[in-house]
């Protein structure tokens, strides 16, 4: 089984600094992991994914994250965010099966 | 052309009604999910069906009823309406289970009264 921890549940930051949000795993088998993004009363969108090879991720809207295994870490950055970054985060991972498990979700709140 | 839909948007009712969310999805997928967010943000799989036939069910209390009639479609039926029940669902879809194509539907916003 697989679980998901997600520290920060709101992280505030002003706009065009830099944001980093944690992401930490357990697992016992190798993992696929990713993270997805939430505006206010819509479904989840897919921010970007790590399933194998590079361990430096590049998604959409300029984020990335950092696959870290011995630390078991995927945390999500970008060097500088917009307002309309502001959003729930989630982290999610699956052991290669059909179900993933989701963090329980980081609100990123950028401000002016 | 949205890829998954869900309807209704919305769904306010009373408690102990019974009442149906319909899922679709267009991307030609044969794997579809139900989710549930609870107020807290909390998001946990209910249920996973695979071209129609029930794959994952968490445990969830028998008065939801997941139906598949073909797979491309993944209603949810639920029984006896609780307070507890008010919750976003959210309907997905994947191709051959694999959560990296997973695609999400917008959500339906249930609040039991």
């Amino acid at each position: 089984a697989q679980s998901v921890t997600q520290l920060d549940s709101q992280v505030p930051v002003f706009e065009e600094a830099p944001v980093e949000l944690r992401c930490n795993y357990s697992s016992s088998v190798s993992v696929y992991l990713f993270w997805y993004v939430q505006y206010p009363n819509q479904g989840l969108q897919l921010l970007l994914k790590y399933l194998s090879g590079s361990t430096l991720v590049k998604g959409i809207n300029g984020f990335e994250a950092e696959f870290n295994k011995s630390q078991t870490s995927f945390h999500l950055r970008k060097p500088s965010v917009h307002i309309s970054d502001t959003a729930e985060y989630f982290c999610a991972v699956t052991g290669g099966g059909n179900k993933l498990t989701f963090g329980t979700g980081t609100q990123l709140k950028v401000e002016l | 052309d949205t890829a998954v839909s869900q309807t209704p948007k919305y769904l306010v009712t009373q408690m102990g009604n019974d009442k149906s969310i319909k899922c679709e999805q267009n991307l030609g997928h044969d794997t579809m999910y139900w989710y549930k967010q609870d107020s807290k943000k909390f998001l946990k799989i209910m249920f996973s069906y695979n071209n129609k036939e029930l794959i994952i069910n968490e445990t969830v209390p028998n008065r939801f009823s997941p139906k598949s009639p073909d797979k491309a479609h993944l209603n949810l039926h639920i029984n006896s309406l609780e307070l507890g029940d008010s919750a976003v669902y959210f309907c997905a879809s994947s191709q051959d289970g694999n959560p990296e194509t997973q695609y999400f539907g917008p959500g339906t916003r249930l609040l039991v009264l």
